[in-house]
């Protein structure tokens, strides 16, 4: 079985500063890790993953990621935050093979607000 | 290609009332998902198709039945709605497998009275 928690429901920084969102999870395998971004009213669009390759992920609009299994963790890092970054967040994590499916468990989201 | 569609965008049921919501991709994926969302409860799977002719119960299938019509087609059927599933339903497709992106449509909200 998987889980996956993010620590914070509602994170506010203000524009120009660092964005942390913050992730745990389990898995009794060998993880795929997701970080997808929904914006309001929208559908879920991908911003990185981590599938066993490199450690630190980059992804788009300058996210980027680190699987640290010690830690069980897959923090979410932004070096200077946009207002166009405030949205909400889902930390992901997939399961074991089903076939050709991928299972996916999902975090409860975390807000992101981005103040002047 | 315009990725994964869904209609409606938004429907209003009374409870008892039955409706389809239909799923369609062009992507040529070879799995298609269905999820609901729910306030501070992130996604839930309800159903997947891991390949054409083929399809499972996910986390909460309770009150739901889904038909894969074809490679391209995953309709997602409530049969007599209830308040509880006042949801946003989303539609999902992969090409292969773990580690494999999910590629989402724009989803459904539904109320249920």
């Amino acid at each position: 079985a998987q889980s996956v928690t993010q620590l914070d429901s509602h994170v506010s920084v203000s524009e120009g500063t660092p964005v942390l969102l913050r992730c745990n999870y389990s898995s009794s395998y060998s993880p795929s890790l997701f970080w997808y971004v929904q914006h309001p009213n929208k559908g879920l669009q991908l911003l990185l993953k981590y599938t066993s390759a490199a450690t630190l992920v980059k992804g788009i609009n300058g996210f980027e990621a680190e699987f640290k299994k010690s830690e069980t963790s897959f923090h979410l890092t932004k070096p200077s935050a946009h207002m166009s970054d405030a949205a909400e967040y889902f930390c992901v994590v997939s399961g074991p093979r089903a076939g050709t499916a991928s299972k996916l468990t999902f975090g409860t989201g975390t807000r992101l607000q981005v103040t002047l | 290609n315009a990725g994964v569609t869904q209609t409606p965008k938004f429907q209003v049921l009374k409870t008892g009332q039955s409706m389809t919501l239909q799923c369609a991709q062009d992507m040529n994926h070879n799995s298609m998902y269905w999820y609901r969302q729910d306030p501070g409860m992130g996604l839930r799977l309800i159903y997947y198709s891991a390949s054409e002719g083929t399809t499972d119960k996910g986390e909460v299938p309770n009150g739901y039945n889904v038909s894969r019509l074809n490679k391209r087609e995953f309709s997602l059927r409530l049969e007599s709605a209830a308040p509880s599933q006042t949801s946003v339903y989303f539609c999902a497709s992969t090409k292969r497998g773990p580690g494999d992106t999910q590629y989402f449509g724009p989803g459904t909200r539904l109320t249920v009275l």
